[in-house]
């Protein structure tokens, strides 16, 4: 069964880096031919697709985001991760890993349960 | 960017109710449009993708119709479990956007 869990610092100070982990189990990211990718929401609001990765490495960005954002595979510990660079209070949020549906890099089919990050000095 | 709009925000009905959900798109979306759920606390659980296809494992209650920029998402019959948030997702290309969400509640 597919699995998926994020992991990471829960409290980042403004202007460092976030850098967040999700572990996979049930299924391999060099593999399976599925995106996999990130999505996050802010404390009661709406969802945010953050960023998206190919089996094969071919990443996607949310325009907004792109500029700050790195997402990469680490297929020797089946993991994907996200690094947010220069954060400050409004990317608090949790923050979710997904995989994504069969053809898509954008629409999560599998989710992680969440981490909380929140950005405060 | 294209622009999603979810009416109502809150919706407050009955187990046995008929629901509708409506999502509007600022520019057509053609078919690409997905549903969620989400419970206080829990990720989102996707139940609809391409405006009308249905994923496994989610009750033939749900229901989800349109193209371009209308669409709807419809609970035939609303049962104790599906009270939660419900946002519709649009992409069209990568650069895809979320709605505001709408919170289905009890009467």
């Amino acid at each position: 069964q597919l699995q998926l869990r994020e992991s990471g610092p829960g409290l980042v100070k403004p202007s460092e880096t976030l850098s967040l982990t999700c572990s996979v189990s049930g299924d391999s990211i060099s593999s399976s031919g599925y995106h996999w990718g990130w999505i996050r929401q802010p404390p009661g609001k709406g969802l945010e697709w953050i960023a998206g990765i190919y089996y094969r490495g071919t990443t996607y960005y949310n325009p907004s985001l792109k500029s700050r954002v790195t997402i990469s595979l680490d297929t020797s510990k089946n993991q994907f991760s996200l690094r947010l660079n220069s954060v400050t209070a409004a990317d608090t949020a949790v923050y979710y890993c997904a995989r994504h549906i069969d053809g898509s890099a954008v629409v999560a089919g599998y989710w992680g349960l969440g981490t909380l990050v929140t950005v405060s000095s | 960017d294209i622009q999603m709009t979810q009416s109502p925000s809150t919706l407050s009905a009955s187990v046995g109710d008929r629901v509708t959900i409506t999502c509007r798109a600022s520019q057509s979306v053609y078919s690409w449009l997905a549903w969620y759920q989400q419970k206080p606390g829990r990720a989102p659980k996707l139940l609809i993708y391409k405006a009308s296809n249905l994923v496994g494992g989610i009750p033939s209650r749900f229901s989800g119709s349109g193209s371009g920029t209308e669409f709807t998402l419809t609970i035939s019959s609303l049962q104790p479990d599906d009270f939660a948030t419900y946002y519709c997702q649009q992409y069209n290309s990568y650069e895809n956007t979320f709605g505001p969400g709408t919170k289905v509640d009890v009467k």
